[in-house]
């Protein structure tokens, strides 16, 4: 499968603990977004990533939310201390680098996240 | 803030007529356009695009309009098939900015 693979597909966590959401690109893409989803609401941007940068994280939660995309391996969004607010679907968007003509996200199937 | 509007929750549409589906934004620094058809329990799908510069864009039976001044875009499918039943986002992004500003989505069911 050379899609963006996320997992694990469904997360159930208590509060109060920490919630770790993997993202691995399209083969050959570099740039890794993260997106919420809400019940009955449009994906909302969280962060934006390059290998080993953040270059936007507008969208990110100013406490408890963390993204990473190391030099090997997958994307993480990590949520420490979770409520029951950050139960959402959560979704990993990639595209390929470079200048030029634009080139669409393509997303993952998302990960669910709930807080019991 | 809402920039991006899908006004119609739903549509239903028979098997084989024209799907409108109604897009409006709000800010005008947005210079690009993609719709995104999901279903349930999975990821949006990339599903057409079209550039500022442009005003109409045909993909197969998709064809995706932009009016520029009205702020308002659609996508039309024709003939609709029930395949086509799901979950379609539009969603609009800056010439300088990464993020894309989704909708909330409309809901189309096609009929046989």
């Amino acid at each position: 499968n050379a899609g963006v693979m996320q997992n694990p597909r469904h997360l159930v966590r208590r509060r109060g603990q920490e919630a770790r959401l993997r993202c691995s690109p399209m083969k050959g893409h570099s740039h890794v977004y993260w997106y919420r989803q809400l019940p009955e609401e449009g994906l909302k941007f969280m962060v934006y990533l390059q290998k080993e940068n953040i270059i936007d994280e507008s969208g990110m939660p100013k406490e408890r939310f963390s993204a990473e995309f190391p030099k090997e391996g997958p994307s993480i969004l990590r949520i420490q201390q979770v409520v029951r607010g950050d139960s959402a679907a959560y979704f990993c968007a990639s595209s390929p680098s470079g200048q030029g003509v634009y080139q669409p996200q393509h997303f993952g199937d998302g990960t669910r996240l709930s807080i019991l | 803030d809402q920039q991006v509007k899908q006004n119609s929750p739903s549509l239903s549409v028979q098997e084989g007529r024209i799907s409108i589906l109604n897009c409006d934004y709000t800010n005008s620094m947005f210079d690009y356009f993609l719709w995104y058809k999901k279903y349930p329990a999975e990821g949006p799908t990339f599903l057409i695009s079209i550039s500022s510069i442009k005003d109409k864009n045909e993909d197969g039976r998709f064809t995706v309009f932009l009016n520029k001044s009205a702020k308002h875009l659609s996508l039309h499918i024709v003939p609709s098939q029930p395949g086509d039943s799901a979950v379609y986002f539009c969603a609009a992004k800056t010439n300088s900015g990464y993020a894309l500003n989704f909708g909330k989505g409309t809901s189309l069911l096609v009929t046989p």
